[in-house]
């Protein structure tokens, strides 16, 4: 079974641009959560998303969004980008709702913003 | 609030046997988990522990006390291939999301 993959790998946006990060869950994983890592703050919980409806939330401003399609692969998108976006963006699978103790990351996303 | 603390270092020699301490503050905990992330990696599940007691994994063993909001993962035998950071993460409820410490850098020396 494949494992999670995300695109793109790397990306270098400017301030107050904005980016769309992609993520496509193992098969049959129908949770999707997202994280950021930053060497300061550890894996900090984004959003997770289950049957395309966003069931947990954490603690990032609005500017921070996300989705997820039928066939359970999700986006995430960040608007006007700070500097401070800048980070490991690293999104998990798992089967059941609300992503559970045991979740497969990808790779990650690195976004480093200018 | 919530919150996990764990060491930001830990340093052994290869062969000998390692603890790394996590002890959680969060509400509505349901278990710990623990995943491994070796440099420039993605994290990888490594065990978890609902109830209280010792759950064993080959050379990774993890205990959690719910009485003490504590719990650790023991690492035997250590081996250079180990080097990496252990985070511990509070399952909040089930069907909760998972809350991360900060993360413990091991490294193991020949």
């Amino acid at each position: 079974k494949a494992g999670v993959t995300q695109t793109p790998r790397y990306l270098i946006k400017t301030r107050g641009q904005q980016v769309t990060l992609s993520c496509s869950p193992i098969s049959g994983h129908r949770s999707v959560s997202w994280y950021q890592q930053t060497p300061g703050q550890g894996l900090q919980f984004l959003f997770e998303y289950f049957s395309e409806t966003q069931r947990n939330k954490g603690n990032f401003p609005g500017r921070f969004s996300g989705r997820q399609f039928s066939n359970s692969r999700s986006e995430m998108n960040v608007s006007t980008l700070e500097l401070g976006d800048s980070a490991l963006y690293l999104c998990a699978s798992s089967l059941g709702q609300g992503g559970g103790y045991e979740q497969y990351f990808g790779p990650g996303t690195r976004l480093t913003v200018t | 609030g919530q919150s996990l603390e764990q060491p930001s270092e830990v340093t052994a020699v290869e062969g000998a046997i390692v603890q790394i301490n996590c002890t959680y503050q969060t509400s509505g905990f349901y278990g710990l988990s623990w995943y491994q992330q070796h440099d420039g990696g993605a994290p990888t599940f490594l065990s978890y522990n609902a109830l209280d007691g010792l759950e064993e994994t080959g050379r990774f063993s993890s205990f959690l006390s719910r009485s003490d909001s504590y719990g650790y993962l023991l690492l035997q035998e250590l081996q250079m291939k180990d080097s990496a950071s252990y985070f511990c993460a509070a399952l909040k409820e089930q069907g909760g999301k998972l809350i991360f410490g900060q993360g413990t850098e091991l490294s193991v020396k020949p």
